[in-house]
């Protein structure tokens, strides 16, 4: 079975600061999604990542892919309090079909 | 189109009763996906439909859970014989081929 897993699990950050999360997963993928979820709410779609080295942005948030070494990050520039929610990463391969295996999240807090 | 819908939004339900829940998948989706989180934890995969056939299901989805898409639009999970460890968000998600999901808002069972 695809694992997957995000480091950290929680992150306190100051507002202003810079930040990796970090996504690996166990088996050859070759799509790679980012979500954000906000407490008791379902989760809003961030990136879609579809082959090596792909990079995107959106605002202060940045994600990449490395399919050779299994990794995800996704970059936080200059926080700010908007940020702070839960981001999960998301893998699914010809392999899984059609299901997304997600990690187990990382919850970011943003300190003013 | 309003997105993906569920109902109801939250369910009490004592243990050993039914419930069921509904989904509207975004109209041009011909897939769509259940979901199940629990607190902390990243979704994980129930069962798919591609128009009304149920390709896929997990091993989670013992025999008191079904699923149907009948005319392949809108979608009902059904838990029977409720139990604690059913308590949970239950997220529905539509999607066209292997693209990334849309999310509905969730359905969450709270097993009394």
């Amino acid at each position: 079975e695809l694992k997957v897993e995000q480091n950290p699990l929680f992150l306190s950050m100051q507002e202003g600061k810079n930040y990796t999360i970090y996504c690996n997963y166990s088996t050859t993928s070759d799509r790679l999604y980012w979500y954000r979820q906000d407490p008791g709410k379902s989760l809003e779609s961030l990136f879609v990542l579809l082959s090596n080295g792909a990079v995107k942005q959106e605002g202060r948030l940045m994600a990449s892919l490395d399919t050779k070494a299994r990794l995800s990050t996704l970059h936080i520039t200059a926080a700010v309090h908007d940020l702070s929610a839960t981001y999960f990463c998301a893998v699914s391969t010809s392999l899984t079909g059609n299901q997304f295996y997600f990690g187990t999240g990382t919850s970011l807090t943003v300190i003013p | 189109d309003t997105g993906v819908s569920q109902n109801p939004r939250h369910k009490i339900t004592k243990r050993g009763q039914n419930v069921t829940f509904r989904c509207d998948p975004i109209s041009e989706h011909n897939r769509l996906y259940w979901y199940r989180q629990t607190l902390g934890q990243g979704p994980e995969f129930l069962t798919y439909f591609q128009n009304e056939a149920q390709l896929e299901k997990s091993r989670l989805l013992s025999d008191r859970f079904s699923a149907e898409r009948p005319k392949g639009s809108f979608s009902t999970l059904e838990i029977q014989r409720t139990e604690q460890g059913d308590s949970a968000m239950y997220l529905c998600a539509s999607s066209r081929a292997r693209e990334g999901y849309t999310f509905g808002s969730g359905t969450r069972l709270t097993v009394v």
